[in-house]
């Protein structure tokens, strides 16, 4: 699966979007873009996943660059709650065992 | 309500000491998986069993064992021969072996080794 980089931190106001970009310039064409969360000591939560598409779900925004180099995942009012560690993954569709490749991640702080 | 639990939440062993983390599921899931996250880092794969009797190794599966009788149980053993057990454990579990089928995760057990 081809890696993924994103910034270590970001600092986000309290009803305010957040912007969480994500670099993956190595992808290839049967790999999709996931994102998931971590709030503090809980296990991850799974967020959007998506192809070339846009997508939109209740939770976020999933950007992905046409050229499929970069995407953003965009919370689009961002609440104390969203105050976690956020995971970009790209998976490919013959993943065998369907696992999932956990990177750094951005720590978003929701402030305020 | 469907979900997947994991017991205990904080566990305490003197080094030496194997021990077993639970993990269990009624999502009627097929596959589950096993990851080991150490403090400021992601997560890393140790075991996962796509169906009942039959597992598969992960990125670091020294020291760690695993069994998988019933679909709905997953429990891992951290063996002596782990050297640095010390850890927070996270159990996930997916739907059947569809690759965009999402994980859902437990709520972790956080393994301190004395």
């Amino acid at each position: 699966d081809a890696k993924t980089t994103q910034p270590t931190s970001m600092d986000c106001a309290e009803g305010r979007a957040a912007n969480l970009p994500c670099n993956h310039s190595t992808i290839s064409g049967n790999e999709y873009v996931y994102w998931y969360r971590q709030i503090h000591s809980q296990g991850p939560q799974y967020i959007i996943h998506g192809l070339k598409n846009n997508e939109t779900n209740e939770m976020a925004s999933l950007i992905i660059t046409e050229d499929r180099k970069s995407s953003t995942l965009i919370l689009p009012h961002a609440t104390l709650r969203d105050t976690a560690v956020y995971y970009c993954i790209v998976r490919a569709t013959d993943n065998a065992g369907n696992m999932l490749t956990f990177g750094g991640g951005t720590r978003l702080m929701v402030k305020p | 309500d469907g979900g997947i639990t994991q017991s205990p939440k904080y566990l305490f062993r003197k080094e030496g000491q194997n021990v077993t983390l639970s993990c269990e599921q009624n999502l009627n899931h097929d596959a589950m998986y096993w990851y080991r996250q150490d403090p400021g880092q992601g997560l890393r794969l140790i075991y996962y069993s796509q169906i009942v009797n039959d597992f598969q190794k992960g990125d670091i599966a020294e020291g760690y064992s695993v069994s998988r009788e019933k679909k709905e149980s997953f429990p891992l053993t951290v063996t002596s021969a782990q050297k640095n057990p010390t850890a927070f454990y996270l159990c996930a579990s997916t739907r059947g072996q569809v690759f965009y089928n999402e994980q859902f995760f437990g709520p972790g057990t956080r393994l301190t080794v004395l």
